[in-house]
This record gives C-alpha cells, structure tokens and sequence, in this order.
C-alpha cells in the first residue's frame, strides 16, 4: 500500500499570516491517464471531511481562494496565504490513484 | 445540492454483522461510484471500499473477506455490511460520492461491544 506522511502534526499559526503543510507519498502518484490524484481535505471540529483541492491544485466550488494546492510526484503542499479562525481543524492529504486509497494521519491547525 | 445521509444501528456486538444504509438526495445514485469511509476515534482515514451505480465494486483487501457492498437504485441507496466485526472496527462510518470523495454524510459512530 501507499503511504502518506504528512508535516508537521501540529500547526499553531497567527491569525493573518500562512501556513504550510507538506504530504509526501512512498509512491509516485500519476494515474494511467496522466492524472495525479492527490486531495486534500479539511476537517472541522465535529465535522465530516470536506474536500478542499483535488487532482493536486484544483479548488472545489466554494473553497475561499486562500487555499492553494501545489507539487508533483511524491511532494505535495498545501496552502493557506491568510489562516483565519474557521481554518481551524485537521487537515489531511489524501492519494486516489493506487487502490487501497488512503490519507495521511492529518494536521492539526489551530490559532496561536 | 446531493445529500448524503448514513442510517443504521450505532452499537454492535461483537463477532455480528454491521449493517449501514446511505440515502442520497438532491441526485440520482446512477452515473457515479459510491464510497464508504471509516475514521476510528482520534485517527485517519480509511477506505472500505465503493460500488458504482451498476453494482461493480472493490474492496479494502485488509477487509475484503467481511465487506459486501450493494446498491438499490430504486430507492437511492447504497449499503454496507461488515461481519465478524470486533473492538477494532469502532469508528465513524461515512458514505461519500465518487472516488475521490468530493460529498460525504455526515457520519455515523458505531460502536462495537457487548
């Protein structure tokens, strides 16, 4: 199975300022039909997992434009240029291109 | 707007079967696969296993031998069934659309004990 490694497990961040989360997989994670089918997905205290970027920098309808998605082959980021306090929650990367898909064990953001 | 809503009940004994139904709204369950998900407490992600709307499925191979998913279109549904289940298998169950899981319901915990 793929695994995903995410960094760092615990992001304090300042209101304003950005944040980085780094996900790396074991294996390379172009698809057959040229696809990379890496997402990430943000989980809210008590919430369900909602899908923030597929396919590595694609934002999903509604998804404010602070978040961005970057990388390629095993290295991926995600971005946020300006935390605000409804970005807190876990974050997690997740591969969809080798089955059994999975995620990284997530990021947790949280407001200094 | 496509809904999602899992159903079913919340403790299980052990060595018993889990059953889970997702009703989607808002949409219709054909011309899409159909994924459930489970998060144990304080933990990741894990992918059980998706149907697509004509029946053809692929399971979690660390599951495959007690998972059976199925599909009724008639009534917009999806299900999953997990026997022999154990303390391990204590999470929140979520169903989701697509592959890469672009819906979810909102959840379900289900809690294995006698």
């Amino acid at each position: 199975d793929v695994v995903m490694t995410q960094s760092p497990v615990s992001l304090p961040v300042t209101l304003g300022q950005p944040a980085s989360i780094s996900c790396r997989s074991s294996q390379g994670l172009v698809y057959s039909d040229g696809n990379t089918f890496l997402n990430w997905f943000q989980q809210r205290p008590g919430q369900s997992p909602r899908r923030l970027i597929y396919k590595v920098s694609n934002r999903d309808s509604g998804v404010p434009d602070r978040f961005s998605g970057s990388g390629s082959g095993t290295e991926f980021t995600l971005t946020i240029s300006r935390v605000e306090a409804e970005d807190v929650g876990i974050y997690y990367c997740m591969q969809g291109t080798h089955w059994p898909f999975n995620s990284g064990p997530g990021t947790r953001v949280d407001i200094e | 707007q496509v809904q999602l809503q899992e159903s079913g009940p919340g403790l299980v004994k052990p060595s018993e079967t889990l059953s889970l139904t997702c009703t989607v709204s808002g949409g219709s369950i054909s011309s899409y696969y159909w994924s459930w998900i489970r998060q144990p407490p304080g933990k990741g992600l894990e992918w059980i296993g998706y149907i697509y709307y004509s029946g053809s499925t692929n399971y979690n191979p660390s599951l495959k031998s007690r998972v059976t998913i199925s599909v009724d279109t008639s009534k917009n549904q999806f299900s999953l069934k997990l026997s022999s289940v154990t303390a391990a298998d204590t999470a929140v169950y979520y169903c989701a659309r697509g592959l890469q899981s672009v819906y979810w319901g909102q959840g379900t915990l289900v809690t294995v004990s006698s």
